[in-house]
């Protein structure tokens, strides 16, 4: 399995800030992928974090809003940029580890992210 | 595209009770389902999955599902739940082939009461 860990664990940031959200595995992996948790609800795709290139963003999401980079196969960063109150959600890390049958999705335990 | 529909958002039930967490989902390609399970102020950890093959599938913790293709249902079942079963139940879905990202449904609370 992958142990996936996040930093920060919380934070608490004021309108039109920028936050940035690290995601390190502990293994390599073949996909990681940036989730949205608003308050009470599901999760939702925000993104595909490609290694090396651009990410793939899901509907309703823009790489200006949420910039993500994947230097290399173990880490990645979301950044929530221009922050509002609406922004307040969950977000959690992702990641297929290729070595795991058939590419068991492993996450992060989330940043829980408040705007004020 | 896939979608996931979870027709409870709240099962209460009585500890030692059995329980079902229902779970209905469409694609217009073949998936993967997955339950995963979200303790209070936790990540979230797999509970199970279906691949191929059975389609009963057990699971972590007691809980089993089946998988039923013609009604493309893939409900979550535990004969015997414990307090500390109290949490949010999400079922998802990814394709065999392609991203493998998940669709998840809007989830499931399941609260055991003594």
């Amino acid at each position: 399995s992958a142990v996936i860990s996040q930093k920060p664990s919380r934070d608490i940031c004021q309108r039109g800030t920028s936050l940035t959200i690290q995601c390190q595995v502990d293994s390599q992996v073949t996909m990681m992928f940036w989730y949205r948790q608003q308050p009470g609800q599901s999760l939702t795709l925000i993104a595909t974090a490609n290694q090396g290139s651009e990410a793939t963003y899901e509907s309703g999401f823009v790489i200006d809003k949420f910039p993500i980079s994947r230097p290399n196969l173990t880490f990645s960063t979301l950044t929530v940029s221009n922050m509002s109150p609406e922004d307040s959600s969950i977000y959690l890390c992702s990641a297929v580890s290729g070595r795991a049958m058939p590419d068991e999705q492993f996450f992060g335990p989330g940043t829980r992210l408040t705007v004020l | 595209a896939q979608s996931v529909t979870q027709l409870d958002s709240q099962v209460p039930v009585f500890e030692e009770a059995p329980v079902e967490l229902r779970c209905n989902y469409s694609s217009s390609v073949s998936v993967y389902l997955f339950w995963y399970v979200q303790y209070p102020n936790q990540g979230l950890q797999l509970l199970l999955k279906y691949l191929s093959g059975s389609t009963l599938v057990k699971g972590i913790n007691g809980f089993e599902a089946e998988f039923n293709k013609s009604q493309t249902s893939f409900h979550l079942r535990k004969p015997s739940v414990h307090i500390s079963d109290t949490a949010e139940y999400f079922c998802a879905v990814s394709e065999r082939t392609g991203r493998r990202a998940l669709t998840f449904g809007s989830g499931t609370r399941l609260q055991v009461q003594p």
